[in-house]
């Protein structure tokens, strides 16, 4: 199976900050079979990114998300209050599709 | 709007069978080009696919769970159902019924997930 690997695992960061978020993974992905998720603590992940580059319905423009092969990005332009979250990466090309690890982007 | 609703016990005795329902509202699980699936993750962990089920009764199983995962769905009832035996402290975990879409083989990314029911496996 795919391997994700996220990083960094913490990113302590104040709102206003621009982020860039890493998703390497342990074979070719097809671009557009790649999801970002966000979760806050005791709720449901939602996704804001599928096929590689295309906004959820409702997801502000201040998430995008790119790449190519094994390396991927999720790029948040200006952290809002509400962002603070852990951050997943999803690949559904190759089954079983396979989750990142996770990474959390918390509060300085 | 869609929603999707767990329901289930809260502890399970190891090696016992653990049996969900995922109840859905807003969508017909029969003609919808939806896959409907169920994914886990353990406390403070992150998430695990477990698998998906078609309209059509197609079911796609993540390898590392096949020999002990079933998923049914009843489409008069428009639920569908996740039953894991042989449980152990390992399945102790939040888990979420998901409808999917996008990929093939019963992947794809989830657009609508439950709020997730906690289960534990505890004697």
């Amino acid at each position: 199976e795919i391997v994700l690997t996220q990083s960094p695992g913490t990113l302590s960061l104040s709102p206003g900050e621009r982020v860039t978020l890493s998703c390497r993974a342990s074979q070719s992905v097809r671009s557009s079979y790649l999801a970002w998720y966000q979760q806050k603590p005791g709720q449901a992940p939602r996704v804001l990114i599928y096929g590689g580059s295309s906004r959820a319905t409702g997801i502000p423009d201040r998430f995008s998300g790119s790449g190519s092969g094994t390396d991927f990005t999720l790029t948040i332009s200006r952290l809002e209050p509400e962002d603070f979250a852990v951050y997943y990466c999803q690949q559904y090309f190759i089954s079983p599709q396979t989750f990142g690890q996770g990474t959390k982007v918390e509060i300085k | 709007q869609l929603q999707l609703q767990e329901s289930g016990p809260g502890l399970v005795k190891p090696s016992e069978t653990l049996s969900l329902t995922c109840s859905v509202s807003g969508d017909s699980i029969s003609t919808s080009s939806y896959y409907w699936g169920w994914i886990r993750q353990p406390p403070g962990k992150g998430l695990e696919w477990i698998g998906t089920i078609y309209s059509n009764g197609d079911t796609y199983y993540n390898p590392s769970l096949k020999s002990r995962v079933t998923i049914s769905v009843d489409t008069s009832s428009n639920q569908f159902s996740l039953k894991v035996n042989s449980l152990s402290a390992a399945d102790t975990a939040v888990y979420y019924c998901a409808r999917s879409t996008g990929g093939w083989h019963g992947d794809g990314w989830s657009d609508y997930w439950g709020q997730g029911t906690l289960v534990t496996v505890s004697s």
